[in-house]
């Protein structure tokens, strides 16, 4: 069975601090793992996935996540926070089978402070 | 390309009442999904369909229902409405590709449901 963890379900920067959002998988066939954004009152956006070519993901808006299969993680991180990038960001892991169902964490606030 | 569209964006029920949320995708995908989102839970899976006629349950379908008629809409049908679904209903699509593990899935703006 598929489950997702995120670990801090708020988190707050400082403006142009890293941004580091953690997520552990845990998955009994290679995952394909999911990054969603969403903003106030708004839908979830894709941010990335991967889906087994690198481990290392680049998405929108500056953010990437790493793979690591060891660790059974896939963290977010963005170099430098902006402002715009407060919302709530969910990892989501594609549960076994055809059928696209996704299962996802918890989510975490991000705050970013001026 | 108007992508997930959803209907109504904010309804009130009462206890025992029955109503229709109402979702629609222009972009010829062929999985839909609803999901239900609650503080502190994330999203959880409501029931899903991989095209026109195919429906299955996901991890809470108790109390609701769905029909897929068409590849364009994806109605989720809440029975007797209880306190315990008041919620972020929100609908999602995806092309679906051979495994369909690695789709992006496209979400609609969500309906903010409260019973009473």
């Amino acid at each position: 069975a598929q489950s997702v963890t995120q670990l801090g379900s708020h988190v707050s920067v400082s403006e142009g601090a890293l941004v580091l959002l953690r997520c552990n998988y845990s998955s009994s066939v290679p995952p394909y793992l999911f990054w969603y954004v969403q903003y106030p009152n708004q839908g979830l956006q894709l941010l990335l996935k991967y889906t087994s070519a690198a481990t290392l993901v680049k998405g929108i808006n500056g953010f990437e996540a790493e793979f690591k299969k060891s660790e059974t993680s896939f963290h977010l991180t963005k170099p430098s926070a902006h402002m715009s990038d407060a919302a709530e960001y969910f990892c989501a892991v594609s549960k076994g089978g055809a059928t696209n169902k996704l299962i996802f964490g918890t989510g975490t606030l991000l705050a970013v402070q001026p | 390309n108007a992508g997930v569209t959803q209907t109504p964006k904010f309804q009130v029920l009462k206890t025992g009442q029955s109503m229709t949320l109402q979702c629609a995708q222009d972009m010829n995908h062929e999985y839909m999904s609803w999901y239900r989102q609650d503080p502190g839970m994330g999203l959880r899976l409501i029931h899903y369909s991989v095209g026109a006629g195919i429906t299955d349950q996901g991890e809470v379908p108790n109390g609701y229902n769905v029909s897929r008629s068409t590849t364009e809409d994806f109605p989720l049908r809440l029975l007797s409405a209880a306190p315990s679904q008041t919620s972020v209903y929100f609908c999602a699509s995806s092309i679906g590709d051979s495994s369909g593990r690695s789709d992006t899935q496209y979400f609609g703006p969500g309906t903010r449901l409260t019973v009473l």
